[in-house]
């Protein structure tokens, strides 16, 4: 099982670029990073996946390096309404097996005015 | 509506009483989970389903039960609660095609 480390804790500002870096330095070959977004009281959800290099979606954008062994999660121009607690995840669900990918304590990202 | 419906949403309890948390999804996928979160900490696996016939322990099982009444439905029990058993509680789905988890809105359980 592929452990990950993130930051416990970032602040921001709004409009600024918000970027988490998740550790991951036993990732598997067939293993993929997802990140998911939590507001209190509500399940986490879906916000990217990637496997290598740059994927970038409506929400964020996701980096991986050559090497796999850490992603980073960009978010641009955050706002108020981003203060969540963001969870890297690696691994495939789609295979069993997969669905025992962990979640940590996630990073909580905190935008002030 | 909403693809993954967790009911109750709040419920407080006794200690020692049987309880059932309910879980029903619309997404048609095959596999669902309970994973159980306490304040600060991240989610833990609870059990797992990957189809009707198939039930599997998480990380922490101890204290709990599960029934897969249905593809679409995945109840969870805690036959005696205890004060230990208060978190929140969500249920979440997922099949063979997609990366992702779909996770329901949560169920906050208070023991007393």
């Amino acid at each position: 099982l592929a452990k990950t480390t993130q930051p416990i804790s970032m602040d921001s500002y709004e409009g600024q670029e918000v970027n988490i870096t998740c550790s991951h330095n036993n990732i598997a070959t067939n293993d993929y990073i997802t990140w998911y977004q939590q507001f209190p009281s509500q399940g986490p959800r879906f916000i990217i996946q990637g496997y290598k290099t740059k994927v970038t979606n409506e929400v964020a954008s996701l980096f991986i390096p050559a090497d796999r062994k850490s992603s980073t999660l960009s978010l641009p121009r955050v706002s108020l309404s981003d203060t969540a607690v963001y969870y890297c995840l690696v691994g495939d669900i789609r295979v069993t097996g997969g669905f025992k990918t962990i979640f940590g304590a996630g990073t909580r990202l905190f935008v002030k005015a | 509506d909403a693809d993954v419906t967790q009911t109750p949403r709040n419920r407080i309890t006794k200690t020692g009483k049987r309880i059932m948390l309910e879980c029903s999804q619309t997404k048609g996928h095959d596999r669902m989970y309970w994973y159980r979160q306490d304040p600060g900490l991240g989610l833990r696996l609870i059990y797992y389903s990957f189809d009707v016939k198939d039930i599997n322990k998480g990380e922490i099982s101890d204290g709990y039960s599960v029934s897969r009444q249905a593809q679409a439905k995945f109840s969870l029990s805690l036959e005696s609660a205890i004060p230990n058993q208060t978190a929140l509680y969500f249920c979440a789905t997922s099949d063979s095609t997609n990366y992702g988890y779909t996770f329901g809105s949560g169920t906050r359980l208070t023991v007393v």
